[in-house]
């Protein structure tokens, strides 16, 4: 079993619409949660952290934290052509050594 | 302030052959790291530096050496380049351990 596990997708979602994408992770001791967008060809970029149950909001961002399902997911709303990217989970925890340990990433596709 | 910069951009070194990536930030940041990505296999930790004189082995550490040079500095070296090493190449680094911001990555390929 993979320690951070995404859906390589891709997901496709119409433009305005919501994209939802899920990550779970294996180490109960996870800390610390991080949403990195990566375009092809790029680096990828950090676009939210999240260090508690519920939900944090940036924008168009949202991310959610579950630790007890060990789940953490983001929602994209009213989404854009430029949201057309592969987003990676990523998680830190002690058992890492406070590392991140970083999923396979999500491709999503926003169709005009 | 450049955050993090890498160089070269691109490589292509033939089997056996040595070279040494270059990473710097300017962030004053204490953590920093160097991953590799292949497709289909994320990204993937090869080693990473906690703090200035301080170097620990990460997933994929074979076949590489690194040095801390300085607070700002940190190289990946590669003795003996061989073809299974061609990939993309991201330095990363942190206050600590968490929020990492990575470079815009070296591509190298290995014939």
């Amino acid at each position: 079993q993979k320690e951070v596990e995404q859906n390589s997708g891709p997901l496709s979602v119409p433009e305005g619409a919501i994209a939802s994408l899920n990550c779970t992770y294996s180490d109960r001791g996870s800390q610390s949660f991080f949403w990195y967008r990566q375009y092809s060809g790029k680096s990828p970029e950090l676009i939210m952290f999240i260090y508690s149950n519920g939900d944090k909001e940036d924008g168009r961002f949202t991310a959610q934290l579950n630790k007890a399902s060990q789940y953490v997911s983001l929602l994209i709303r009213d989404s854009q052509p430029s949201d057309s990217a592969t987003y990676l989970c990523a998680v830190s925890g002690e058992a890492a050594g406070n590392k991140l340990t970083f999923g396979g990433g999500t491709r999503v596709l926003v169709k005009p | 302030n450049a955050g993090v910069t890498q160089t070269p951009k691109f490589q292509v070194l033939k089997t056996g052959q040595s070279m040494t990536l270059q990473c710097a930030q300017d962030m004053n940041h204490n953590s920093m790291y160097w991953y590799r990505q292949d497709p289909g296999m994320g990204l993937r930790l090869i080693y990473y530096s906690a703090s200035e004189g301080t170097t620990d082995k990460g997933e994929v550490p074979n076949g590489y050496n690194v040095s801390r040079l300085n607070k700002r500095e940190f190289s990946l070296r590669l003795e003996s380049a061989a073809p299974s090493q061609t990939s993309v190449y991201f330095c990363a680094s942190s206050v600590v351990g968490d929020e990492q911001y990575f470079g815009p990555g070296t591509r190298l390929t290995v014939t």
